[in-house]
């Protein structure tokens, strides 16, 4: 089983429409981070919540972390082209949480 | 901008040959790794390197793989005898400090075992 799971796998949806991902454990977590990914690319860093029940914005995109800490959202408004690309949620695990360990991911597509 | 930056971008290599992929972490970084991704799949945890010296590795961090920073810029790693499944994007990742302070990804090196 995987430590988190993602869902959607994958996303396509038209410009200017709402989408929520989501990012799901069993294991309670002391932190978890949202990365994007391009084709090419190494992931890149969107986010790190801790608290839960926490919400951070960043621009049109909206993070949550549950109230249980088992839990986090990606909800991204008015989508646009330049969104597309891979969504990952991680967690620190491994000697002093020095080890990121990814989900799989939620592909996601805008069409113009 | 700062970046990591990997070299190649794309190396082809024969089955049982050795490979050296490199990496310029970000230059005040004292904390460095290697992640690899197998096309469709997850971004997967190789080593972390601090203070010249493995921190933890993976169990696909076998005897077959290796690092090494040899001078002051240079971080890499190498696979003595590649294998087909060895055939990933290999990432590079550097970070001011441990724990929860943010890792800088390179772009990649595509290795492509035939």
């Amino acid at each position: 089983t995987q430590l988190l799971e993602q869902s959607p796998q994958f996303l396509s949806i038209q410009e200017g429409e709402n989408l929520t991902v989501y990012c799901n454990s069993s294991s309670v977590f002391s932190s978890l981070q949202w990365y994007r990914q391009e084709p090419g690319e190494g992931p890149v860093l969107l986010v790190t919540v801790v608290t839960g029940g926490e919400v951070k914005k960043l621009k049109r995109l909206t993070f949550q972390f549950g109230d249980a800490r088992k839990d986090s959202s990606l909800h991204i408004t008015a989508a646009q082209p330049g969104d597309t690309g891979l969504y990952l949620c991680a967690l620190l695990r491994g000697r002093g949480d020095d080890k990121i360990i990814f989900g799989k991911g939620t592909r996601l597509h805008i069409l113009p | 901008e700062p970046e990591v930056t990997q070299t190649p971008s794309h190396q082809v290599t024969q089955m049982g040959q050795e490979v050296i992929l490199r990496c310029v972490p970000i230059s005040n970084h004292l904390y460095f790794y290697w992640y690899r991704q197998i096309l469709g799949q997850k971004v997967e945890f190789l080593v972390s390197f601090y203070n010249n010296e493995i921190s933890e590795k993976s169990e696909i961090f076998d005897d077959q793989f290796s690092v090494e920073r040899p001078d002051g810029s240079n971080f890499t790693l190498k696979i003595r005898s590649t294998k087909l499944e060895d055939s990933a994007m290999y990432f590079c990742a550097s970070k001011t400090s441990g724990g929860g302070a943010e890792a800088f990804f390179g772009q990649g090196t595509r290795l492509t075992v035939v």
